[in-house]
């Protein structure tokens, strides 16, 4: 079984710039999550998805991030413009119905925001 | 508000002794509790749970205890190895439904090192 697949796994841009990331889940996983990993915490969920429509985006910070996931398969997150203290690892989960507390991690995208 | 806290950062434990990871939590709605195991480079990978129905779960090497009454897991692995060093997470989870089914909220987690 394919695990989650996350791309670019790492990016650097300056302040103010652009930048998306992308993930796809495991074939049949309806759940996906978005969390950020600032260096020495742990995981901060910042948006669940059940299918195609969001769960819990309440620690998403809509001014700069939005996210999608269109046929509730592949989600994109993006951060516009983004700031220094976003600098972070991006990792994309994703849980089947049937074990949902069980979420299964991609490898990440580190961002660095110079 | 930090609601799931690992006090400690690091622990370092000889090949052969026993590990133990102690996690904290706070809020009284948890009732189900994972275990992370986190490589450098790599996603978090699922190790353990434990519902809050019961006190102790074990699969192998590794055993987790949960203590309701003082909000408190913690995870074993006996006997440690070498390739048992990494950042290890404590999460917790409700399973009560609405908008918090589902979410974990992780601690910060330690970073296990076994010396050969």
């Amino acid at each position: 079984e394919a695990g989650v697949a996350q791309s670019p796994r790492y990016k650097i841009i300056e302040k103010r710039q652009s930048v998306a990331f992308w993930c796809n889940p495991i074939s049949g996983h309806a759940t996906l999550y978005w969390y950020q990993q600032i260096l020495g915490q742990g995981p901060k969920l910042l948006i669940q998805f059940q299918n195609n429509g969001v769960v819990d985006d309440s620690q998403l910070p809509k001014d700069r991030f939005s996210a999608e996931r269109l046929k509730g398969v592949d989600s994109t997150l993006k951060i516009q413009p983004a700031k220094l203290e976003d600098s972070a690892v991006y990792l994309c989960a994703s849980s089947n119905s049937a074990s949902f507390h069980e979420q299964f991690f991609g490898p990440g995208t580190r961002l660095t925001v110079l | 508000d930090q609601q799931v806290k690992q006090n400690s950062p690091s622990l370092s434990v000889q090949e052969g002794r026993i590990s133990i990871l102690n996690c904290d939590y706070t809020n009284s709605m948890f009732d189900y509790f994972l275990w992370y195991k986190k490589y450098p480079a790599e996603g978090p990978t699922f190790l353990i749970s434990i519902s809050s129905i019961k006190d102790k779960n074990e699969d192998g090497r590794f055993t987790v205890f949960l203590n309701k009454s003082a909000k408190h897991l913690s995870l074993h692995i006996v006997p440690s190895q070498p390739g048992d060093s990494a950042v290890y997470f404590c999460a917790a989870s409700q399973s009560a439904g609405g908008t918090s089914y589902g979410k974990l909220t992780f601690g910060q987690g330690t970073i296990l090192t076994v010396h050969p």
